[in-house]
């Protein structure tokens, strides 16, 4: 049964600060992985997809980085933004079998304060 | 519309009420989740439904629970006498298939079980 760390549960950080979230899951037998944002009180945005031939992905601020064969991905977020406050979670679509489902991680809880 | 589309955004019932939560997907999209998320707690795969296909029903977590879907449109999803258990968010999501598997998710129902 696949399942997905997310680490650290809350991270805090002042504005401007490069961080870095982690994900790691347990079947590297993987089809994509996902990386998105949660907002208090509101839905699920996309942020980043990783198909699992592939290393990285970047959007504007946002690389996410997979390592499928160590079953790690990392989230690097340039020069945070008060904005930038939120939920991060990412999701693991396995490959084979029921791969249309996706497995979730708790979530990092991200404050990046002015 | 251009996303995904839930409605009552927000319910609060007592218990041992039924309450029906409706999902209406991205235009074109064949695949729909239902996902739970409970507070505190990672998101919990409820139901799929691809096209015409069964639905993958092996996250509902009783018989209390039920989804229907109208063709590849807007979905429905019943709990039966309600109980406090059953407060958490209410996730739908849409997917393309034969695309690079994103998933894209609605706003969420908020249910509140007193």
């Amino acid at each position: 049964k696949q399942e997905v760390t997310q680490i650290p549960a809350a991270l805090s950080v002042p504005e401007g600060e490069n961080l870095v979230l982690n994900c790691s899951f347990t079947d590297s037998a993987i089809y994509n992985l996902q990386w998105f944002r949660q907002d208090p009180g509101k839905g699920l945005t996309s942020l980043l997809l990783i198909q699992s031939s592939q290393r990285e992905q970047t959007s504007g601020r946002l690389n996410a980085s997979l390592d499928k064969s160590s079953g790690r991905s990392t989230l690097y977020i340039a020069a945070s933004q008060p904005g930038d406050s939120a939920t991060y979670l990412c999701a693991v679509r396995n490959s084979g079998g029921s791969n249309y489902k996706l497995t979730f991680g708790k979530g990092t809880l991200l404050t990046v304060n002015p | 519309g251009a996303g995904v589309s839930q409605s009552p955004s927000n319910k609060v019932t007592e218990k041992g009420k039924d309450v029906e939560l409706r999902c209406d997907p991205i235009s074109g999209h064949t695949a729909l989740y239902w996902y739970r998320q409970r507070l505190g707690q990672g998101l919990e795969f409820l139901i799929y439904f691809q096209g015409n296909s069964a639905p993958d029903k092996s996250g509902l977590p009783s018989d209390r629970f039920s989804a229907e879907r109208t063709g590849e449109s807007v979905s429905t999803l019943t709990i039966q006498r309600t109980q406090q258990e059953d407060s958490a968010v209410y996730l739908c999501a849409s997917s393309p298939v034969g695309g690079r598997g994103e998933l894209f998710f609605g706003e969420g129902s908020r249910l509140t079980v007193l």
